[in-house]
């Protein structure tokens, strides 16, 4: 069975400060990771995928993949309280299907 | 503007009554998903459609049934509900990626289901 493992948490860390957010899944055919984050009774939203090794930026936001490793990470830059929601790791395989992880809870303390 | 639309937003109802929850985009996307969601939980797939006429049931088993007839609508129905079927169900869909090809899903809103 395909996994996707996540520290539940909570992660508190000051404001303005980097939150990092990890990820592991089982499945080598893997094709596409995602994050999405999700706030207390909301749907979860996208912040960013990523399918190619290394890293991607997009604003504050930076995700990292490790296909080697099986591992994804999620890089929140200058924590805002804003920030502070339920980040869900999520991972596509070859026949579009996304299986989440259970998420971690980040909180950002002002 | 492009959307994913569910509802109803919130439904309470008693033991033994059929419910269908609606689910409609406007975003012309060929996939679409019903996910599961318990309070501080993981989501869960439980049904999963590639197309107008195609449906298929996802990881987690469900007494529930789906329905492609049109491509923008992806209703759920539950025949007699039940206590065990109290949660969030949410709706989602996607279609053909940006450049990258990576599929995002979009969700909606969500159903929250309690049954007494």
């Amino acid at each position: 069975q395909k996994e996707v493992e996540q520290n539940s948490g909570p992660l508190s860390v000051p404001e303005g400060a980097i939150a990092s957010l990890n990820c592991t899944y089982s499945d080598r055919g893997s094709q596409s990771f995602f994050w999405y984050r999700q706030y207390s009774g909301k749907s979860p939203e996208l912040i960013m995928f990523i399918y190619s090794n290394g890293d991607k930026e997009d604003g504050r936001f930076t995700a990292q993949l490790n296909k080697a490793s099986q591992y994804v990470s999620l890089l929140i830059r200058d924590s805002q309280p804003s920030d502070s929601a339920t980040y869900l790791c999520a991972v596509k395989d070859s026949n579009y299907k996304l299986t989440f992880g259970k998420g971690t809870l980040l909180t950002v303390n002002p | 503007e492009a959307d994913i639309y569910q509802t109803p937003r919130y439904l309470v109802i008693g033991t033994g009554k059929k419910i269908t929850l609606e689910c409609s985009q406007t975003m012309g996307h060929d996939k679409m998903y019903w996910y599961q969601q318990d309070p501080g939980m993981e989501l869960h797939l439980i049904h999963y459609s590639y197309g107008v006429n195609s449906t298929e049931k996802g990881d987690l088993s469900s007494e529930s049934t789906v329905s492609r007839i049109r491509t923008e609508h992806f209703p759920l129905t539950l025949e007699s509900a039940r206590p065990s079927h109290t949660s969030q169900y949410l709706c989602a869909s996607s279609g053909q990626g940006s450049s990258s090809g990576a599929n995002v899903l979009t969700f909606g809103a969500g159903s929250r289901l309690t049954v007494l």
